[in-house]
């Protein structure tokens, strides 16, 4: 059973541009969770979806946004790039409809911003 | 809000050595408790959960007792291996009736196993 996959792995960006992360999560699962990791502020909520509705969504500015598509598909995009956003974003999976906080994440895609 | 201490690292320990990492939480109503762990280069996985007092979640030799008298669920194991290095997060979600979908992390501890 293939694991929540997560393109691109490594990705370099500027000051400025847009960016846009996909995740594919484990077949069957609905629920798709996104979290950024950086070392001084560790992981942090960015936002969740379900059946394509956004259920939940973390203290981040609205350069920070996401979609879900009808094959549980999910994509977060990050506008206007600022140096702050270098992080490993992970995408997580679960079921869905329950909130049973196991999440089986990806490996992440690791943003720096020059 | 919702919220996770666990201690900081970086730990070190020869193999063999036991191994306890603190985790105190601050909740609203009835949260489920997790560890999960991350390997050098690997995306977090879920190493053990609690979902009510008492409860003692265990894998892989791990084992952690969701205490809600002081608000606790420390992380043991009494022989770690060299393949036990790694980041360690404590982490909460609330009561599963809620319409809160988000796991609430500590900043995580790094553990180094030394053969």
């Amino acid at each position: 059973k293939a694991g929540v996959t997560q393109t691109p792995r490594y990705l370099i960006k500027t000051r400025g541009q847009q960016v846009t992360l996909s995740c594919s999560p484990i077949s069957g699962h609905r629920s798709v969770s996104w979290y950024q990791q950086t070392p001084g502020q560790g992981l942090q909520f960015l936002f969740e979806y379900f059946s394509e509705t956004q259920r939940n969504k973390g203290n981040f500015p609205g350069r920070f946004s996401g979609r879900q598509f009808s094959n549980s598909r999910s994509e977060m995009n990050v506008s206007t790039l600022e140096l702050g956003d270098s992080a490993l974003y992970l995408c997580a999976s679960t079921k869905g409809g329950k909130n049973t906080g196991e999440l089986f994440f990806g490996e992440g895609s690791r943003l720096t911003v020059l | 809000g919702n919220s996770v201490t666990q201690m900081e690292g970086p730990v070190t320990l020869s193999e063999e050595a036991f191994l306890t990492i603190n985790c105190t939480y601050t909740a609203t109503g009835y949260p489920s408790l997790f560890w999960y762990v991350q390997y050098p280069g690997e995306g977090l996985q879920l190493l053990l959960k609690a979902t009510k007092a008492d409860d003692k979640g265990s894998n892989k030799g791990f084992e952690a007792t969701y205490r809600k008298e002081t608000t606790s669920f420390h992380l043991e194991k009494g022989s770690v291996q060299v393949s036990d290095s790694a980041v360690y997060f404590c982490a909460l979600i609330r009561d599963p009736l809620s319409n809160d979908y988000k796991l609430s992390f500590g900043a995580g501890t790094t553990v180094t196993v030394r053969a």
